[in-house]
């Protein structure tokens, strides 16, 4: 079974600072990864598939990058909507499993 | 706009059971693989079940296997799930999803399940 391993836990910044977070897979899942956000008491929503392709919708400041074991997920400058949870998510071919890293918590510093 | 909602959530007792649905609209359900997951008080997200687009093909996580059952009905364009056997450590919100290869590109709003004697 691969294992999504994000860090760090939380992130405390500031509105207009650049956050990275990353997502690191116990074994190589190729660029087959993808982020969602979730906000409280809100659904997730993907926010990029293919390690680095963005989502109808997601603005340009969301970006991913990565391929193999090690990925990252860059917002370039932090909107005030943009505080939440972020998880990163790929799927075991066999058997067919599909796993979440356990989060990263981008809160206001 | 495409749409999933969820139903069924409900307070039940340890050993009860409950059917939650996930009713499609404004996409074509019967072309999409779907999932159920959830996701527990203050905890991060566990997928359960996926189903293909005939009902032909299940796939379940180990720690549900046996007690949970994906079905749907394309004719209605609605996704379901009957947990069995209910634990409090089932106790979650509860989304359905649709599969895009191996990634989830549109969710439910959640119905929340509350397993307590």
């Amino acid at each position: 079974e691969i294992v999504l391993t994000q860090s760090p836990v939380t992130l405390s910044l500031s509105p207009g600072e650049r956050a990275t977070l990353s997502c690191r897979a116990s074994q190589s899942v190729t660029n087959s990864l993808a982020w969602y956000q979730q906000k409280p008491g809100q659904a997730p929503r993907l926010l990029i598939y293919d390690a680095s392709n963005r989502a109808t919708g997601i603005p340009a400041r969301f970006s991913g990058s990565g391929s193999g074991t090690d990925f990252t997920l860059t917002i370039s400058s932090l909107e005030p909507e943009d505080f939440a949870i972020y998880y990163c998510q790929q799927r075991d071919k066999w058997p067919p499993t599909w796993t979440f890293g356990q989060g990263t918590k981008v809160e206001i510093k | 706009q495409a749409q999933l909602v969820e139903s069924g959530g409900d307070l039940v007792k340890p050993g009860g059971s409950l059917r939650l649905s996930c009713a499609a609209s404004q996409f074509t359900f019967s072309d999409y693989y779907m999932t159920w997951m959830r996701q527990a008080p203050g905890k991060g997200l566990e997928w359960l079940a996926y189903i293909s687009v005939s009902g032909n093909t299940i796939y379940y996580a180990d720690s549900v296997k046996g007690r949970f059952t994906v079905s749907r009905d394309n004719a209605k364009d609605s996704l379901y799930l009957q947990i069995n056997s209910l634990r409090v450590e089932d106790t979650a919100i509860y989304y359905c999803a649709r599969n895009l290869n191996y990634f989830f590109d549109l969710w439910g709003q959640g119905t929340l399940v509350t397993v307590s004697s």
